[in-house]
């Protein structure tokens, strides 16, 4: 059984950057046709996509979020990473990282609620 | 990219069945057949429902079923029960994105 966990610090500062990394256990990143995701959902919201890495490196973005954008992917640690930089009030959400394939995505990890404030 | 449009909420009462319709574009919904349907309990993380337009993965009810035509997806949930209440999102893979719904709110009256 997959399982994805996030982890980061859960309040950033404006401007700043906000880090998060997703520790997949239960499979390897590297195995299958998949791609690994990052989605955000602010409270009381729906989900919004944030971007896409795949195994090989190649990656997509949210076309409104790409200038700030940067997802990377560690195979010798199991893990992929989500970079988010000039944050605003507005990056406020719960961040969740899945694991995706063309048909759907079909798991997900538990969600960490990050906040942007002084 | 813009978000697929569904409609912000829909009701039933238990053991009727209910649809909610997912519309896009030619550039998404329409030109793939890559569309998924998730359910999200308040506090809980999305889980797959529908994949593929219309497949169930292993252990979601067959209550669930979804259909395609042109650029409109829609997900029927038939014998509605109290556990169906939740939101449901729509999903269409594309070769650059994939992009959501915005989301409707099951009520079972």
């Amino acid at each position: 059984q997959v399982q994805l966990q996030e982890s980061g610090p859960g309040l950033v500062k404006p401007s700043q950057t906000l880090s998060l990394t997703c520790t997949v256990s239960g499979g390897s990143i590297s195995s299958g046709s998949y791609y690994w995701s990052w989605i955000r959902q602010p409270a009381g919201k729906g989900l919004e996509w944030i971007g896409r890495i795949y195994t090989s490196g190649s990656t997509n973005y949210n076309p409104s979020l790409k200038s700030r954008v940067t997802i990377s992917v560690d195979t010798s640690k199991n893990q992929f990473s989500l970079k988010l930089s000039s944050v605003t009030a507005a990056d406020t959400a719960v961040y969740y990282c899945a694991r995706g394939r063309r048909a759907g995505t079909d798991y997900w990890g538990q969600g960490t609620l990050v906040t942007v404030s002084s | 990219q813009s978000a697929l449009t569904q409609p912000a909420s829909v009701s039933g009462s238990p053991g009727q069945s209910i649809t909610i319709s997912c519309t896009g574009t030619s550039s998404d919904v329409g030109g793939y057949n890559y569309v998924s349907w998730y359910q999200q309990h308040p506090g809980k993380a999305p889980k797959l429902m529908i994949y593929e337009v219309s497949n169930r993965p292993s252990g979601v009810s067959n209550r669930f079923s979804g259909s395609k035509s042109g650029n409109t997806a829609s997900l029927t949930i038939s014998g509605l029960q109290a556990e169906d209440e939740a939101d449901y999102y729509c999903s269409s893979y594309t070769s650059r994105a994939r992009v959501f719904g915005g989301g409707t709110k099951l009520t079972v009256l």
